[in-house]
Parts: structure tokens; sequence; C-alpha cells
């Protein structure tokens, strides 16, 4: 079954770089859109960013100035690095994909990196 | 930014009985470009990733079950489960991606009775 593999650091400290990647496996799948979500503690879901397979990204405002995604769709994976880290950015991070050429779509998420952030 | 939000915040089901959840966003979801209306429904079960469940409106995505439907227009929209089965306990999200930044809802927790 396809899936996003994730890896990298998750115990970080503030002013600290973040940096994530995830990777297809267990099969072919072709992302159109490769999007990066994070959860805090107990609550919601939120989006950090998205980048196309052509390399157009787009990041929420209330964390653009410190958010670079990356992809790599000859490899099926994809980066996230978040610059000068506080206790606020402690979450559980996820990357997901989409792949919209095929009807019906098919979404595959990773299976999250909890990241904290404390000195 | 556009404001989603979702009611109930909580459902409690009886397994077999129907369920709906309510969304609604702060600004129209249909894009007069192209004439879809784009809204998706995520289901995350407990200690699981989110998984896809019915995007741009109505459809479900790749394996998901047909008791599983979405509908609604403009700002108002509703997710469907025919009979709510076990498996279904989680906490729902809708999600606009009309325009950027996108968005969620805050979450229904449906829990069985």
């Amino acid at each position: 079954q396809v899936q996003l593999q994730q890896w990298g650091a998750g115990l970080l400290k503030p002013s600290e770089t973040l940096s994530l990647a995830c990777g297809v496996s267990g099969g072919s799948f072709s992302g159109y859109y490769w999007s990066w979500i994070r959860q805090p503690p107990g609550k919601g879901l939120e989006w950090i960013g998205e980048i196309n397979h052509s390399g157009g990204a787009n990041y929420n405002p209330s964390l653009k100035s410190r958010v670079i995604i990356s992809v790599d769709t000859s490899k099926g994976q994809s980066s996230l690095k978040v610059t000068s880290l506080t206790a606020a950015d402690t979450a559980v991070y996820y990357c997901a994909s989409r792949d919209i050429a095929v009807v019906p779509a098919k979404e595959v998420w990773g299976q999250g990196t909890t990241v904290i952030v404390s000195s | 930014e556009i404001v989603m939000t979702q009611t109930p915040l909580s459902l409690p089901v009886t397994p077999g009985e129907p369920a709906s959840i309510s969304c609604r966003s702060s600004r129209s979801l249909l894009d007069s470009d192209d004439g879809n209306t784009y809204l998706d429904w995520y289901l995350q079960k407990p200690g699981q990733s989110a998984q896809l469940l019915i995007y741009t409106l109505s459809y479900r995505a790749s394996g998901v079950p047909d008791r599983f439907s979405g509908s609604g227009s403009g700002t108002d929209f509703t997710l469907k489960i025919s009979r709510v089965e076990a498996e279904d306990v989680g906490v729902y999200y809708c999600m606009q991606r009309l325009e950027w930044p996108i968005t969620f809802g805050p979450g229904t927790r449906l829990e069985i009775k």
C-alpha cells in the first residue's frame, strides 16, 4: 500500500531550524500537490504550505517568512524547513500528497513527526 | 483568509444510524472560473494521520465507502454518513482550498453511543 514515510529530527531548541522530509514508499505515486500540515497538542489541523509538481509554492502567512518547502518529483520526495523555532512550533508535523491525475483522486499522508521545541 | 466553522463540535451516534456534519465558510468556495466548489472533508481516526474522504464538494476519494457523501453550495456544506459504523469514530474536518492560505474547520468529534 502506497504511503509517505517521514524522517527528521523531532527534539529541537528555540531558535534552531526544523528540517523534515517525506517520500513515497510501498509503490508508485505521482503527487501533484505536496502539502505540510501541523497539529499542536490537543488541537486541530493547521496548513503550513504546499508545493506543486512544477515547484510553485504557497505558504501560510502566519509562518511565511520562516518556511521553505521543496519537492523532488523524480524521487517522490518533499522537504520542509522552518527556521527560528519557538515553543509555539511544538506540534505533530504531517506531509501529504494528492494525485489529481487519477479519478477518483488519491491522497496519501505520512505517519507524522512529533516536534518538540524546548530548551 | 477564509474562516471555516463546523457544527456540531461533538456528535454521539448509534451504530447503523445516519449522521450529518455541517460546515460553513466565511466566503463562497465556488470558483467562478471553472465552476468547482473547493471544499474537502477529512477524517482523523484516533492516533492516526488524517485521511481524505471527499474532495471538491462531492467526489469521494479513492477507497472511501459510499456511505460517505458531501453536498452543499456557496458557503454551506454537509457531510453525511448514511449508516455509521464503529470504524467511523474520530474527528471530521472540513477544509477549503479555493484560495491560500488553505484553512480547516475546528473539527467535529464523532463518537459511538
